[in-house]
């Protein structure tokens, strides 16, 4: 199984509400990143949070790290319809600084 | 100030035949990634290279999947005699180092296409 995997898989909402995906790993990490996709786009880096950080903000972001449930969630606020796109979780495992593992990610509609 | 450009955006091609990919990464940029991304599905780590060489190399399927990297600029992906399976985005992504906290700049991909 992965190393990292993103919960729910779909998440629908309205604009303006919040949306709150989750990410669940299995070994101890260096740090966690945050990655959105856009259809038919490349990945855009939203924000890396570190084994030692416990939250962490970017505008209508928040990522919290719970390394002791080996989990992380991004809250995005005020949620838009450009917020709709793919979320992926990114873990640099402790043992390979250099290899950064996707999760599956979560697909984000947010409907106008 | 561009970002990091892949060619051909779309390939489509015949079961057998060779493809090569190519990714521009950023400029000074010393690392360079290559994904492979299937419809609907996360990204599946292929090989790095931190500046021409490639300290890892696990990640690539077979033996048919091969990568260059001339200095710290271009890169190739190369497929050879390609089949079904193969068909999928191919994402390349540029950093500054080869560090883990360094965020990964990513192109639009080469969806391609096995007939």
């Amino acid at each position: 199984s992965q190393q990292g995997e993103e919960d729910p898989q779909a998440l629908s909402i309205q604009e303006g509400e919040n949306a709150t995906m989750n990410c669940s790993y299995k070994t101890s990490i260096n740090n966690l990143q945050w990655y959105r996709q856009n259809s038919g786009r490349g990945l855009v880096h939203l924000i890396l949070i570190r084994s030692n950080e416990r939250e962490k903000h970017s505008g209508r972001l928040r990522v919290t790290l719970d390394t002791s449930k080996k989990s992380s969630s991004l809250l995005i606020t005020a949620s838009r319809a450009a917020d709709t796109a793919s979320y992926f979780c990114a873990t640099v495992m402790k043992t390979s600084y250099d290899k950064v593992i996707f999760g599956p990610g979560t697909s984000l509609s947010v409907i106008p | 100030g561009a970002g990091v450009s892949q060619s051909p955006s779309n390939k489509v091609t015949e079961k057998g035949k060779d493809v090569e990919l190519r990714c521009d990464p950023i400029s000074g940029h010393t690392a360079l990634y290559w994904y492979r991304q299937r419809l609907g599905q996360g990204l599946e780590f292929l090989i790095y290279f931190q500046g021409n060489s490639a300290p890892d190399k696990s990640g690539l399927p077979s033996d048919r999947f091969s990568a260059e990297r001339t200095g710290e600029s271009v890169s190739t992906l190369t497929i050879q005699r390609t089949q079904q399976e193969d068909s999928a985005v191919y994402l390349c992504a540029s950093s500054v180092l080869v560090l883990s906290n360094q965020p990964q700049h990513f192109g639009d991909g080469t969806r391609l296409s096995i007939l």
